[in-house]
């Protein structure tokens, strides 16, 4: 079982609000991951981090925003909730080793997920 | 364009009987590939993961293999138990990538029947 946690594991609220998704890991990770899941697709990155202080937007265009404060905490906001904003949101970490071949080949560690339904 | 396409989207079995799941990737360059489980309101998990030298790779009742010339792999389940039932997750990891960008499939639902 991963030491990865996310909170709240469901949310629903109202459009206009801002809510924050929390992620803590406890394996000492660098890399940190945030994805989005809408039922029946696959997950798309839409932020990423290498470390503290340092932080990346994915593939999948987001409105959110992260941050990356300390090495075990990894944020995500959303200043002002729509409807288009409900899903499954999860968030990951790995150690970052590097695979001889090139690439990666650590394994990203998931959290539980929050869904996220905006009304 | 790099894709991960899995077959089939969803699939049935009766408790105690084999499965197979298939996954195609166009991803390139190849890096690895791996296999999560992913139990409804849950996040994935990791079951097993292949670099491109390595052809099957098992995990207790998981066996997974991978035709790097082809493209194709192959989770196989044995003896399936109701705790199977769950969306079984291709990803493709590409090669020369510091991120180790990752490429999802949309997964296979699987359910087992008693």
């Amino acid at each position: 079982e991963a030491d990865i946690y996310q909170t709240p594991r469901y949310l629903v609220i109202g459009t206009g609000k801002k809510i924050t998704l929390e992620c803590s890991q406890t394996m000492g990770h660098d890399k940190m991951y945030w994805y989005q899941q809408d039922p029946g697709m696959e997950l798309h990155l839409i932020h990423y981090s290498y470390g503290v202080n340092s932080t990346e937007k994915g593939d999948l265009s987001s409105e959110s925003t992260v941050s990356r404060i300390r090495t075990e905490h990894f944020p995500l906001t959303l200043e002002s909730a729509r409807p288009s904003h409900t899903s499954q949101y999860l968030c990951a970490s790995s150690s970052g080793v590097q695979g001889t071949s090139g690439g990666s080949t650590d394994t990203q560690y998931f959290g539980p997920g929050t869904r996220l339904t905006v009304l | 364009k790099n894709q991960v396409e899995q077959s089939p989207q969803s699939l049935i079995i009766l408790e105690g009987k084999n499965c197979t799941l298939q996954c195609n990737y166009t991803v390139s360059p190849f890096s690895n590939l791996r296999w999560y489980k992913q139990d409804t309101g849950r996040g994935p998990v990791s079951l097993t993961i292949m670099t491109f030298s390595e052809n099957t790779k098992s995990n207790g009742r998981y066996t997974a293999t991978l035709d790097a010339d082809t493209k194709q792999s192959s989770l196989h389940i044995t003896a399936s138990q109701l705790s199977d039932s769950a969306s079984y997750i291709c990803v493709v990891s590409d090669r020369g990538s510091t991120l180790g960008r990752l490429y999802f499939g949309r997964g296979t639902q699987l359910t087992v029947w008693p």
